[in-house]
């Protein structure tokens, strides 16, 4: 597609159910990162990929939370055991490489809202 | 621990006006900075970047400055147009550690008025 695409949009599910959150990169794109992002608050890393392989994931908050990209491009994030504080908005992002640059974007998707009740 | 902070919530600025947007950074290992800009419903665009190899980058009515030694950098728009009307967020990010982490700020709602 032409962008990042995530799904679902929308999540509602009960405290102590399992979630699972799909991100759908711009094609060709190597790098695949989630972030999270409270209200009123800025993105929070969470992990990140290049290709298939999980680079950094020291911003996962605990072992209920775990991501995999295992073609190297779609990625899911799971949630296990969700509790009330999971709630947020879970955003995937993509670029064509790793590293910053000035010619390496990084492209957000819109995210998706979970909310555990 | 907030390594990088905006500590304006809000802003508004009249149609024409200089907009200018601040941030601040703790952390000394970062050096490399960008501007986000983010509508309702949409995920956060790129807008502009800096290397702290330099202190200023222009790209049309965006600027942004860095000052090294005060750990502060700053998004000017000029002039400011209703379009801009956003929120605004700066992230930072140490390149020499080769992750994919950016660590971002809480954010600035800019309200352009016509």
């Amino acid at each position: 597609g032409a962008g990042v695409s995530q799904s679902p949009r929308y999540k509602v599910t009960k405290r102590g159910q399992d979630v699972a959150l799909r991100c759908d990169p711009i094609s060709g794109h190597v790098s695949l990162y989630w972030y999270r992002q409270a209200l009123g608050q800025g993105p929070e890393f969470l992990t990140y990929f290049n290709y298939e392989a999980q680079q950094d994931k020291s911003g996962l908050p605990n072992d209920r939370f775990s991501a995999e990209r295992p073609e190297g491009s779609i990625s899911t994030l799971t949630i296990q055991r969700t509790e009330q504080r999971d709630s947020a908005m879970y955003r995937c992002a993509s670029s064509l490489f790793g590293g910053f640059s000035s010619g390496n974007t990084i492209y957000f998707g819109e995210g998706s809202w979970l909310t555990v009740v | 621990d907030q390594q990088v902070k905006q500590n304006s919530p809000s802003l508004s600025v009249q149609e024409g006006r200089i907009s200018i947007l601040n941030c601040d950074y703790t952390n000394s290992m970062f050096d490399y900075f960008l501007w986000y800009k983010k509508y309702p419903a949409e995920g956060p665009t790129f807008l502009i970047s800096i290397s702290s190899i330099k202190d200023k980058n222009e790209d049309g009515r965006f600027t942004v400055f860095l000052n090294k030694s005060a750990k502060h950098l700053s998004l000017h728009i000029v002039p400011s147009q209703p379009g801009d009307s956003a929120v605004y967020f700066c992230a930072a990010t140490g390149r020499s550690s080769n992750t994919g982490k950016l660590i971002f700020g809480q954010g600035t709602t800019l309200q352009v008025k016509p």
